[in-house]
């Protein structure tokens, strides 16, 4: 199974990008690289998801370099409501169910 | 309204007391999964189901049971609670894909548990 690797916080202000990485060197082939969010005291909520390359819906986006070991969320011009933490998965249900989450990217976006 | 519902959303009990904790979802989804998530550690998975009567051990099954007779309810049962299991636990559910796909989870309110 796929270990992922984000940073444990990061500051944004309103208005700005936010790049969040999560590295996955151990990624297989079947496996697909899927982001959720998550507020105090609530259930995660997914974002987004893909495979390879860019993904684009209306909340964010997703970059996948060609060799896959790593995958960036960007989140445009975040506002107070953004911050929360957001987690990495990598898998699949060709690992069977297993599903390991990373530790989580705690955000926070200052007025 | 498709959702995930967990009971109770808080507990507090004593060393050694049976406890189980109910989740139901009603999307007709295979796949079904308990998390704890602890300060520091993210989310672990402790068991999860690909559909009845199929369940597995996740990352730290250990102290939990859980049993999958319908498809809409995943109990987490602990027979024997210890403090170490005071958390905050998530049920999760989702469709079961292909075997090259992965399909978003969709988690209930959380159920925080302490035991004293």
């Amino acid at each position: 199974l796929a270990k992922t690797t984000q940073p444990i916080s990061m500051d944004s202000y309103e208005g700005q990008e936010v790049n969040i990485t999560c590295s996955h060197n151990n990624i297989a082939t079947n496996d697909y690289i899927t982001w959720y969010q998550q507020f105090p005291s609530q259930g995660p909520r997914f974002i987004i998801q893909g495979y390879k390359t860019k993904v684009t819906n209306e909340v964010a986006s997703l970059f996948i370099p060609a060799d896959r070991k790593s995958s960036t969320l960007s989140l445009p011009r975040v506002s107070l409501s953004d911050t929360a933490v957001y987690y990495c998965l990598v898998g699949g249900w060709n690992q069977g169910g297993k599903l390991i989450f990373g530790q989580g990217t705690e955000l926070s976006v200052k007025p | 309204e498709a959702q995930v519902t967990q009971n109770p959303r808080y507990l507090i009990t004593v060393t050694g007391k049976k406890l189980t904790v109910t989740c139901s979802q009603n999307m007709n989804h295979e796949y079904m999964s308990w998390y704890r998530q602890d300060p520091g550690l993210g989310l672990r998975q402790i068991y999860y189901s690909m559909n009845v009567e199929v369940t597995d051990k996740g990352d730290v099954p250990e102290g939990y049971k859980v049993s999958r007779k319908e498809k809409r309810n995943f109990p987490l049962i602990l027979e024997s609670p210890s403090p170490n299991q005071t958390s905050l636990y998530f049920c999760a559910s989702s469709f079961a894909g292909g075997l090259s796909s992965y399909n978003e989870q969709f988690f209930g309110p959380g159920t925080r548990l302490t035991v004293l």
